[in-house]
């Protein structure tokens, strides 16, 4: 079966610049998750979607951080605008149910650099 | 913070040797996963253990988990240079909140 994917793989910007990143989940999959993941360090939750809807978006900077997921199925990832400190690997994920028990399948990532 | 906290940061090992790491975590869990990434990669899941296991096996992976401790650790066996890679753990806690991975552990595996 085809693997979560994402893009772009990398993406440089400069700060105050606009910027977004595209995830397909695996078909079927009705969770998908947004991580941020600086490096060294392990990956941070930004938002989870079960279907279209947010189930966490706690941990997200809703003041330049935006996410959507219209029809249940890809999902996009805005930042608006950027700062340094944005610099990261921003990792998406998703999993066939809402489920404490499975595991979740992650895209390759997108890198921003943020100069 | 965290839940999940890996130790070491980082191990370096030959060829054909055992590498242990651990992971500690601060309140009680419905499980604890372990997933591996290479450098530039996305997270690979490797293994699930549930808080009612102890041990579980996959290939040459062993994990085990001490919920007495709050302590989980993942053993890769007769290592191999493709093991190079960085591993995590990550917590699902017992109110079905969201998981929450540690900083990791860097694996070199010397050929």
């Amino acid at each position: 079966e085809a693997g979560v994917a994402q893009s772009p793989r990398y993406k440089i910007i400069e700060k105050r610049q606009s910027v977004a990143f595209w995830c397909n989940p695996i078909s079927g999959h009705a969770t998908l998750y947004w991580y941020q993941q600086i490096l060294g360090q392990g990956p941070k939750l930004l938002i989870q979607f079960q279907n279209n809807g947010v189930v966490d978006d706690s941990q997200l900077p809703k003041d330049r951080f935006s996410a959507e997921r219209l029809k249940g199925v890809d999902s996009t990832l805005k930042i608006q605008p950027a700062k340094l400190e944005d610099s990261a690997v921003y990792l998406c994920a998703s999993s066939f149910i809402r489920g404490i028990n499975t595991e979740a399948f992650f895209g390759q990532g997108t890198r921003l650099t943020v100069v | 913070s965290q839940q999940g906290e890996e130790d070491p940061q980082a191990l370096s090992i030959q060829e054909g040797e055992n590498a242990t790491m651990n992971c500690s975590y601060k309140t009680s869990i419905n499980n604890l996963q372990w997933y591996r990434q290479n450098s530039g990669r996305g997270l690979v899941h490797l293994i699930l253990i549930r808080s009612n296991e102890r041990e579980k096996h996959s290939g040459r992976l062993r994990v085990t988990l001490d919920t007495s401790k709050k302590s989980s650790s993942l053993l890769i066996t007769a290592s191999r240079a493709a093991d190079t890679a960085s591993y995590f753990c990550a917590t699902v806690p017992s109110n079905a909140g969201k998981s929450t991975f540690g900083d990791g552990t860097t694996l070199t595996v010397k050929p």
